[in-house]
């Protein structure tokens, strides 16, 4: 079964700053992989994501996430974080054509933006 | 997109009652989800709602504790049933259109039980 794993649970960046947040899968194939935003009482709002071709995948809101193969690695990347960016990150997987389209969710990251 | 509408936003129970929860969909869709998320948890899958049969439920999850139902491709519903102080969560709905395609989320309805 895929696994999710975020190492990050909290991070804390300067406004203006660039922003990294870590996601790794475990999965026997390239998994479908997705990149969620909850922001304090909202519901999640799909920010990209990654089925396959180019391993940049381009996101709303300035965001873009890198597919890394040899690392099982998704990671999310913002080249200047604005207050409005502080949520909580979930990375999210997806086991290819797996009857029930059933989402593996990782812990999550919550991100706070400083001025 | 999907635009999803959950009822009630928010509750407090008490310790032994059961809550119903509504999810409703702009436009029909193929698939429905039940996420539970605990405080400061993850999001965890409880069960696919099926239209027209019983819902599919993930390992820890059981109908007599989670009904669900789906009477059609736009609305189902979740019970939490017998509640107890530990099924305070966000119990969240999703759909997808298609099995390839993303899924969407609801707001959330947030339940604290006393």
């Amino acid at each position: 079964a895929q696994s999710v794993t975020q190492p990050d649970i909290h991070i804390t960046v300067s406004e203006g700053a660039s922003l990294e947040l870590r996601c790794n899968y475990s999965y026997g194939a390239t998994p479908y992989l997705f990149w969620y935003v909850q922001s304090p009482g909202q519901g999640l709002q799909l920010l990209l994501k990654y089925f396959s071709g180019d391993t940049l995948v381009q996101g709303i809101k300035g965001f873009e996430a890198e597919f890394k193969r040899s690392q099982s690695s998704f990671n999310l990347r913002k080249p200047s974080v604005h207050w409005s960016d502080a949520a909580e990150y979930f990375c999210a997987v997806r086991a290819p054509m797996e009857y029930g389209n059933k989402l593996v969710f990782g812990a999550g990251t919550i991100l706070r933006v400083k001025s | 997109s999907a635009v999803i509408s959950q009822k009630p936003s928010r509750d407090i129970c008490q310790r032994g009652t059961s809550l119903t929860i509504q999810c409703q969909v702009d436009s029909q869709v193929t698939m429905m989800f039940w996420y539970r998320q605990q405080p400061g948890q993850s999001l965890t899958l409880i069960a696919t709602a099926n239209q027209g049969s019983e819902a599919t439920y993930e390992s820890g999850f059981v109908i007599d504790k989670f009904p669900i139902s789906r009477p059609n491709l736009t609305f189902s519903t979740l019970t939490v049933s017998n509640m107890s102080p530990e099924d305070s969560s966000i119990y969240l709905c999703s759909v997808t259109r298609d099995r390839e395609g993303e899924q969407f989320f609801g707001p959330g309805t947030r339940l604290t039980v006393l």
